[in-house]
């Protein structure tokens, strides 16, 4: 079945460094991915997306490319700040039906 | 547009209870999931409603159901709780016009405790 493998956390990095969050998938056919950020006490947000292969999502300075070669998603973000510090979630959204599938998370603290 | 509501944002039940939590969604979306997050286990699927009807169901014993109204609004009921079911409960929605490329967006969540 469809599935996301998502790069184990917590990450700590410092203030104005870069980031790379990798996450993989499985699935069948031509599956969307999203990167969804939780901050503490809230729900989860859409931060980016991509439809097709080869298309780049991109939001407040994060950028994925989906890569179908490579069954893969990864996140990245070339300077990171303080207020980046939350919970990352990749995920996929299948071809069959409405349903999604998330990653486990990946915990980001950035200190200053 | 308003956001994916849901009511309430705490609770606390003890075992045995029962208890429903309610989720609005997003003006002219027609699909509302839910999913519960534990620290332990991450996010699950519970299940989908479109138009009224359970389309996508999760792994989840039958204590958890839910049913959908028609104006979109959604419920989950959860019989008989455990501690285990203390977590937070997300519901999010989408168009539900059942293409795969739809992008669901979340509410805030309800966070149930059970003692």
């Amino acid at each position: 079945g469809d599935s996301v493998t998502q790069m184990e956390g917590p990450v700590t990095l410092s203030e104005e460094a870069f980031l790379t969050i990798n996450c993989t998938y499985t699935a069948t056919g031509y599956p969307s991915l999203f990167w969804y950020v939780q901050y503490p006490g809230e729900g989860l947000q859409l931060l980016l997306k991509a439809t097709k292969a080869d298309d780049k999502g991109s939001n407040k300075g994060f950028e994925a490319t989906y890569r179908k070669e490579t069954t893969s998603f990864h996140l990245e973000k070339g300077s990171v700040q303080v207020s980046d510090s939350a919970v990352y979630f990749c995920a996929l959204s299948g071809i069959t039906g409405n349903q999604f599938y998330f990653g486990t998370g990946t915990s980001l603290t950035v200190i200053p | 547009k308003a956001g994916v509501t849901q009511t309430p944002r705490y609770l606390i039940k003890t075992r045995g209870q029962q208890v429903t939590l309610s989720c609005s969604p997003i003006s002219g979306h027609r699909s509302v999931s839910w999913y519960q997050q534990t620290p332990g286990q991450g996010l699950q699927f519970l299940f989908e409603y479109f138009s009224e009807t359970q389309r996508n169901k999760g792994n989840f014993p039958g204590r958890f159901s839910g049913r959908q109204f028609s104006n979109s609004r959604s419920e989950m009921n959860v019989s008989t709780l455990e501690l285990g079911d203390s977590a937070l409960y997300l519901c999010a929605s989408s168009s539900g016009t059942g293409l795969y490329q739809e992008t669901q967006y979340f509410g805030p969540g309800t966070r149930l405790l059970v003692l």
